[in-house]
């Protein structure tokens, strides 16, 4: 366990549907991240925050819309996916958002997207 | 552009022997290698985080090395177990001006068999 729980484990939906991932840390972080990761392709950072607020955004398309109403939890709102979007997405905290050397990553288990 | 290339792709040894995994990379300006263990249905686990000045780092049977002349590092695991079949992802951070950067690799899939 990581102390980085992530909800729903899979997760089936069409293209119209509306659905939410969320994400809780345990481990009084100040940052929380969204990635992407697709087969065999390295991990895309979708979504940074820092303190609740959002201090990166890597040109993600506005049908991934994050919410962060405090530092423990984040939300990824979806909307109108399409296919290309399945892929498992992960969350991720660390004490700060720098990538320096005393600033791990936590990641939780990710939800395991599929759009039909 | 800053990259993470990782070698083998896919991996297959018996159980209780070594591997070496490797990490090359054109990152700069380099702040710090790491390595993470992914195990199938989970996230990344850290292993280990390597700094310019260290050469070698272990974490029980895993012992990552780096050559930051060369930009080289490779992650050794020691007698095998069933349990190391995983995916190990090499992570490198750059030092930008509005904090540093990660560049994940594509991972390498290990997979120990009896």
């Amino acid at each position: 366990e990581t102390g980085v729980t992530q909800t729903p484990r899979h997760l089936v939906m069409g293209m119209t549907n509306k659905k939410s991932l969320k994400c809780e840390q345990h481990l009084g972080h100040n940052a929380m991240y969204w990635y992407k990761q697709s087969a065999k392709k390295p991990l895309e950072l979708m979504f940074v925050y820092s303190l609740e607020e959002r201090v990166e955004n890597n040109s993600v398309p506005s049908r991934f819309s994050p919410e962060c109403p405090n530092s423990s939890h984040l939300f990824l709102h979806l909307h109108t996916l399409q296919p290309e979007d399945s892929a498992l997405y992960l969350c991720a905290s660390s004490s700060g958002t720098g990538g320096r050397t005393n600033e791990k990553l936590f990641f939780g288990s990710g939800t395991q997207l599929s759009v039909l | 552009k800053n990259q993470v290339e990782q070698s083998p792709q896919s991996l297959i040894i018996l159980e209780g022997k070594n591997c070496t995994l490797q990490c090359n990379y054109t990152v700069s300006p380099f702040s710090n290698l790491r390595w993470y263990k992914q195990d199938t249905g989970r996230g990344p686990v850290s292993l280990t985080i390597m700094t310019f000045s260290e050469n070698t780092k272990s974490n029980g049977r895993y012992t990552a090395t780096l050559d930051a002349d060369t930009k080289q590092s490779s992650l050794h695991i020691t007698a095998s177990q069933l349990s190391d079949s995983a995916s190990y992802i090499c992570v490198v951070s750059a030092i930008t001006g509005g904090g540093n950067k990660l560049t994940f690799g594509t991972g390498t899939q290990l997979k120990v068999e009896l």
